[in-house]
């Protein structure tokens, strides 16, 4: 019940195309799904976050789908770019006090000029 | 403002030695949690601390793992004993008060047990 589910695990997109990475998540007390993006040799970054009480989000060329009845989640990658070639994780936590971060196991995308 | 800073960035171990990976959390956090991640994997939660205090050690394995957040100074985690399956990244992360779901990650320590 606390894990949770990412797709595909690598992606290769064109440039000027779109990405679109998926997670699933079964704990419904999960309300804070936040994704990260990671570069090699370096650690995460908090790129885009939504709540369930929105169904999506969107920060520049990043947006985020949430479908809570399926209880599912997507960043879209608009116009893809070489420099968005990176691991994406998303993550799914419970607020309170502190923020336990419940992660994915990543996508690896690569975007070819 | 200085973000998390980590180090060391990489640590060689032989097995049966400790390893001491430190965590400079961002200025006036006093929030910090460790994440390990192993090849090819997610980041899996380790600790949660505040100033002298551990608050969720859930994720720590239960022999050989202990970390510490003292009153003055960075965050220690510490593995005795290493073993070869102790090879990870290891990352830190803040965050600031008030605000628990916004984590700020350090570029890990990654640890090779020879």
């Amino acid at each position: 019940q606390q894990q949770v589910k990412q797709s595909p695990q690598s992606l290769i997109v064109q440039k000027g195309g779109i990405s679109i990475i998926n997670c699933a998540y079964e704990n419904t007390a999960f309300d804070y799904f936040p994704w990260y993006q990671q570069f090699p040799g370096k650690g995460p970054a908090l790129l885009i976050a939504i709540r369930p009480d929105v169904s999506e989000k969107k920060e520049g060329r990043f947006t985020i789908s949430f479908n809570k009845s399926a209880k599912q989640f997507s960043l879209h990658i608009m116009d893809s770019q070489p420099g968005d070639s990176a691991t994406y994780f998303c993550a799914a936590s419970i607020s309170g006090g502190y923020n336990k971060l419940i992660f994915g196991a990543g996508t690896r995308l690569a975007v070819h000029p | 403002n200085a973000g998390v800073m980590q180090n060391p960035r990489h640590l060689v171990r032989r097995r049966g030695q400790e390893a001491r990976l430190r965590c400079s959390p961002m200025k006036g956090h006093s929030h910090v949690y460790w994440y390990r991640q192993l090849p090819e994997e997610g980041l899996k939660f380790m600790v949660y601390l505040q100033k002298e205090n551990i608050i969720d050690e859930s994720g720590m394995p239960k022999e050989r793992f202990s970390a510490e957040f003292p009153k003055e100074g960075p965050s220690i985690l510490r593995i005795q004993q290493v073993v070869r399956g102790d090879s990870a990244a290891y990352f830190c992360a803040s965050s600031p008060p008030g605000q628990p779901e916004t984590q700020y990650f350090g570029p890990g320590t990654r640890l090779l047990v020879l």
